[in-house]
Parts: structure tokens; C-alpha cells; sequence
């Protein structure tokens, strides 16, 4: 059964840094990896979104990579900004039975302080 | 485009009450599907749809049921609503095979 982890819980940064954030998931048999970002109270918006033959993809200040041979990605977020403060959620497609399903990591919780 | 549209936006229920959450996309996408985001957990698949007509489980489907009858809706019904059902219900739809999902704003539900 896939299992998604993301690390840290939480962060909290000062506004201009760059930062990492970590999602690693149990079984590497995936399709592809979604990175969303959810607003407090709101739905989900989706960042990136990494094929499984691809190793990264970049959307502004957001980069996200791929190793599916060691179940990681990451999202590096360049030059924070105070708009950036949101949950971001990790979520993995599997292939086979897992096709239709998308497996959720609980989330980071980023706050970026002015 | 208005996306994936979800109501209503709150709603309180008493234990043993029916009622149908809406999900409609104006994307002429395929895939539909529900999902319930719990403190905690992460979010869990609930049913999905693959086309108009076809219907599966997810990882939580008991206490749920879907239909699609058209492409554009994909209704979630609560038959007899029990606390444990109260959640955040959020629908998502994507357009094929290599696309990523969109999801819609959410329905907060309690059932008290």
C-alpha cells in the first residue's frame, strides 16, 4: 500500500529565503506526483505536476524534482514571500489499481514572516 | 471557465439525514472524483467516476453513493449521515491519462 510522508509538519522562515520542501513516498511504481497548495479554509491548486520518466519541472519561483528510483521529491521555493504562507501537499498516482487514485502526503504547513 | 464547482459551501446535518453534495466541471473532463480531507489524515478517495455511466469505489466509499449521468456532474449522496462523516468533501476531475487533477473549493460538513 502507498504511503506518503512529507517533512517537516511545519516551517517557518523569514521572508527572502529559499527553502525545501520534502515528500517521500513508499512504493516507487508511480504514474506521476501533483504538488497543490491549500489556503486555510480552501480547496487545493495545483503547483507542479511530474510525470514518473521526467526529474523535474519549474513554474516561477517553484521547482520540484523527481527520483522515483528512491521515492523522493522535492519543491525549492526560491526568494519567500509572506503570499507563500499556505499548507502545500505532496500527492502521488499510482499505476495498476492505484491508476484512478491519488495518495495524499498530511501536508507542510509554511508560514513566511515580513 | 468557472472549473470545478462545489455545493453547497457548508452544511450541517442531524444524525440520520440525507443530502447531496453537487460537484460539476465545465472542462469536459473524464475523470471525476471525491475525496474527504480529515485533521490528520491526509485526503481519501471516496468514489470515483471514469465517464458518464461508470462508477468505483474508492478507499472509503461505505456510507456514500455516486452516480454520473452526464459528464459535467458527479453528485455525492449521504443516505443517513453520522458524525463520522463530518469532514471537508472536496471533488476533483481530470481531462486524460497524463493530466494532473483540479479540484474544486470544498464543502465543509458537520453532522451533528
Amino acid at each position: 500500500k502507498q504511503e506518503v510522508t512529507q517533512i517537516p509538519a511545519a516551517l517557518s522562515v523569514p521572508e527572502g529565503e529559499n527553502l525545501v520542501l520534502n515528500c517521500s513516498f513508499t512504493d516507487s511504481a508511480i504514474y506521476n506526483l501533483q504538488w497543490f497548495r491549500q489556503d486555510p479554509g480552501k480547496g487545493l491548486t495545483s503547483l507542479l505536476l511530474i510525470q514518473s520518466s521526467q526529474r523535474e519541472q519549474t513554474s516561477g519561483r517553484l521547482n520540484a524534482s523527481l527520483d522515483k528510483s528512491s521515492g523522493r521529491s522535492t519543491l525549492y521555493i526560491a526568494a519567500s514571500q509572506p503570499g507563500d504562507s499556505a499548507t502545500y501537499l505532496c500527492a502521488v498516482r499510482g499505476i495498476g489499481t492505484g491508476f484512478q487514485k491519488l495518495v495524499f502526503g498530511t501536508g507542510t504547513r509554511l508560514l513566511v514572516s515580513p | 471557465n468557472a472549473g470545478v464547482t462545489q455545493t453547497p459551501k457548508f452544511q450541517v446535518l442531524k444524525t440520520g439525514q440525507s443530502m447531496t453534495l453537487q460537484c460539476a466541471q465545465d472542462m469536459n473532463h473524464e475523470y471525476m472524483s471525491w475525496y474527504r480531507q480529515d485533521p490528520g489524515m491526509g485526503l481519501r478517495l471516496i468514489h470515483y467516476s471514469v465517464g458518464a455511466g461508470i462508477t468505483d469505489q474508492g478507499e472509503v466509499p461505505n456510507g456514500y453513493n455516486v452516480s454520473r449521468s452526464t459528464t459535467e456532474d458527479f453528485p455525492l449522496r449521504l443516505l443517513s449521515a453520522a458524525p463520522s462523516q463530518t469532514s471537508v468533501y472536496f471533488c476533483a476531475s481530470r481531462q486524460g491519462r497524463h493530466h494532473g487533477y483540479t479540484f474544486g473549493s470544498g464543502t465543509r460538513l458537520t453532522v451533528v
